[in-house]
């Protein structure tokens, strides 16, 4: 069974940094493509980014509300994907979620807020 | 940027058929994908590349594809169906995802 578990939400406060985790289980995580997914309160789905695999070049894409804030990062040794968002800014409070497409994980809640 | 568009609401009453449309230009060459989202939960993936149904999702659910549309429809609609459809898919080079803005189904 296919478990992405994410960790790491919280408050912070404008300008700030945060860093999210999700641990993998049940797949192949090395030969998966990973993305971050959020969703602000209220409103829709919003794709953030995705980190392909080695084997694939390993390329992150992002969003261009995020990009050059947050990076993207993996560790298949761990079976980690990660999320470091930087100059946090309160349009970023929303839930992140990491998925790999057919799955998504119970999502992790971060709240930029003075 | 590249956009999806669905209608915001959708109503039917139990046990007719809903369908939820999806509009972007790239639709005709990439696949779309729908999730259903219920209040406070992950979104659940009903249907993938415009027309397969995940196991365990009920045959009431299908997908089809005319040219910069996809439908979602969902026959013999049950009150538990209720909640929020998203479609998703990609832009035309394939490196960025994007997804509808959502459509709330509606069991009268």
């Amino acid at each position: 069974e296919v478990q992405l578990v994410e960790s790491g939400g919280g408050l912070v406060k404008p300008g700030g940094s945060l860093r999210l985790s999700c641990a993998a289980s049940g797949f192949t995580f090395s030969n998966a493509w990973m993305n971050w997914v959020r969703q602000a309160p209220g409103k829709g789905l919003e794709w953030v980014g995705r980190i392909k695999t080695k084997a694939d070049g390993g390329t992150i894409d992002y969003a261009a509300p995020v990009k050059g804030r947050f990076t993207i990062s993996r560790d298949d040794s761990k079976n980690m994907l990660y999320l470091q968002m930087n100059s946090l800014r309160t349009e970023d409070t929303a839930v992140y979620y990491c998925t790999i497409l057919l799955d998504w994980g119970q999502g992790a809640l971060v709240t930029v807020s003075s | 940027s590249y956009e999806l568009t669905q209608p915001p609401s959708v109503s039917v009453s139990p046990g007719q058929t809903a369908r939820i449309t999806c509009s972007g230009d790239a639709l005709p060459k990439r696949y779309a994908h729908w999730y259903q989202q219920k209040p406070g939960q992950a979104p659940v993936m009903v249907i993938y590349k415009d027309n397969e149904r995940p196991s365990g999702i009920p045959e009431r659910f299908s997908g089809s594809s005319s040219g910069t549309t996809v439908t979602l429809t969902i026959s013999a609609v049950r009150a538990e169906d209720e909640g929020d459809f998203y479609c998703h898919s990609a832009d035309s080079t394939g490196s960025y995802w994007v997804f509808g803005g959502g459509t709330k189904l509606t069991v009268l």
